[in-house]
Order: structure tokens, then C-alpha cells, then sequence
């Protein structure tokens, strides 16, 4: 079946600086491509999404886009702040079932 | 507004005791998911439904059951069988069925369940 690899984290950062979070997927064919954001005690949302390959996903300042090649689905924010805070998951998607990676807990220091 | 509503938001429950969690959309989505989350872990698929009394068991069914009576509708009950209950359980649903790219998947808040 599909899987996801994505740092563990927590990553620290300052606010304004740049966040970069690593996914990387192994599955057969081409999957739909998803970030979804957790804030704490909540459920999850979804961040942004690609479907096909070379495509971008943007939302909220928030990047990402499909590298077939690599596999890859890195999530990118240029400027993060304090409400960034929270776990982030990748997740390739095939017909309609999700596999997630195990998130990456970000925490934005003022 | 339409989404996707779980009930209770805590639940506690003594050991050997069979419980019932909650989930309700009224975004007309066909398809309906739980997943169990345990703390630093990703998500796990528990059961899905595509459609009304028809589901699916997921990566890690034992010591659950599903039903899917109505499309608004998709309950869970954690059975005394399950080993290790303690988790956050999320729902969540999808508007097609089927197709050939995935659809987004939306959440509901999701309940903290303990076993004492």
C-alpha cells in the first residue's frame, strides 16, 4: 500500500521565518497529493491539495507542489507566524481513501 | 452551516464496557470515515462507507463496528474486544463515492475517548 515519510519534528521556529516540511511518498501510480493542518484539541483541516503532477497547491501563504520525480510534496511558508502553530500531515490520497504520514508538530515562537 | 458534527467531545468509560461515538454530516457526502489518532501518531482508518448499509473495514477494525443506516449517519461503537481504546477518534466524509481523483476529505472535531 501507499506511505508517507515526513520529519518528525517539533520544528522551532521564530516568527517571520521560513518553514520548509518534508513529505515524501512511495505509492503506485499518481496520487492526489494532500496537507492537512491540525490545531490543538481540533480536528483536521485540509491546508491544500495537487492532483496532478508539476501542479501547486497554495493556501493561507502556505506551498507545496507535486514532484513526481522525487516523490515529494514539500510544504513551504515564507514568513510563519505564532497561529501557524500546530501539526501538520501529509497525505497521498487514492480513490477516496487517505494515508497519513505522522505529522510534524510545528511551534512558532514570537 | 453545513459540517460534519461529533458527540461527545470527552467520553470516559470503564473497562469491559462497550461505547457509542457519535458522528453526523449534513454536507450530503457520500462517503464517511473513522480514523483513531494516538498522541504523536498519524491517522489510522478504522472503517469506511461509500454508501448507505455498506462499509469497509479499515487498517485496524478488531474490537470495533460500524453501521450506516443514513447518509447523514455513520456511529461507531469501541466493543469491550478492543485492547487498547484510549485515543482520539475523528470522522470524517467525502462527497463522491468513487472516482478517479481523490476528493477532500473533511473532519469533524473529534472525541477524546479514556478508558478508566
Amino acid at each position: 500500500g501507499d506511505s508517507v515519510t515526513q520529519m518528525e519534528g517539533p520544528v522551532t521556529l521564530s516568527e517571520e521565518a521560513f518553514l520548509t516540511i518534508n513529505c515524501t511518498y512511495t505509492a503506485t501510480g499518481y496520487p492526489s497529493l494532500f496537507w492537512y493542518v491540525q490545531y490543538p484539541g481540533e480536528g483536521l483541516q485540509l491546508l491544500l491539495k495537487a492532483t496532478k503532477a508539476d501542479d501547486k497547491g497554495s493556501n493561507k501563504g502556505f506551498e507545496a507542489t507535486y514532484r513526481k520525480e522525487t516523490t515529494s510534496f514539500h510544504l513551504e511558508k515564507g514568513s510563519v507566524q505564532v497561529s501557524d502553530s500546530a501539526v501538520y500531515f501529509c497525505a497521498p490520497g487514492r480513490g477516496n481513501k487517505l494515508t497519513f504520514g505522522g505529522g510534524t508538530r510545528v511551534l512558532v515562537k514570537p | 452551516d453545513g459540517g460534519i458534527t461529533q458527540s461527545p467531545k470527552y467520553l470516559f468509560r470503564k473497562e469491559g464496557q462497550n461505547v457509542t461515538l457519535s458522528c453526523e454530516q449534513n454536507l450530503n457526502h457520500d462517503a464517511m470515515y473513522w480514523y483513531r489518532q494516538d498522541p504523536g501518531q498519524g491517522l489510522r482508518l478504522i472503517y469506511y462507507s461509500q454508501i448507505v448499509n455498506d462499509f469497509q473495514k479499515g487498517d485496524i477494525a478488531e474490537g470495533y463496528s460500524v453501521s450506516r443506516e443514513k447518509k447523514e449517519s455513520f456511529p461507531l461503537t469501541v466493543t469491550s474486544a478492543q485492547k487498547n481504546p484510549t485515543a482520539f477518534y475523528l470522522c470524517a466524509s467525502t462527497y463522491a463515492a468513487s472516482g478517479a481523483a481523490t476528493d477532500t476529505q473533511y473532519f469533524g472535531p473529534g472525541t477524546r475517548l479514556t478508558v478508566l
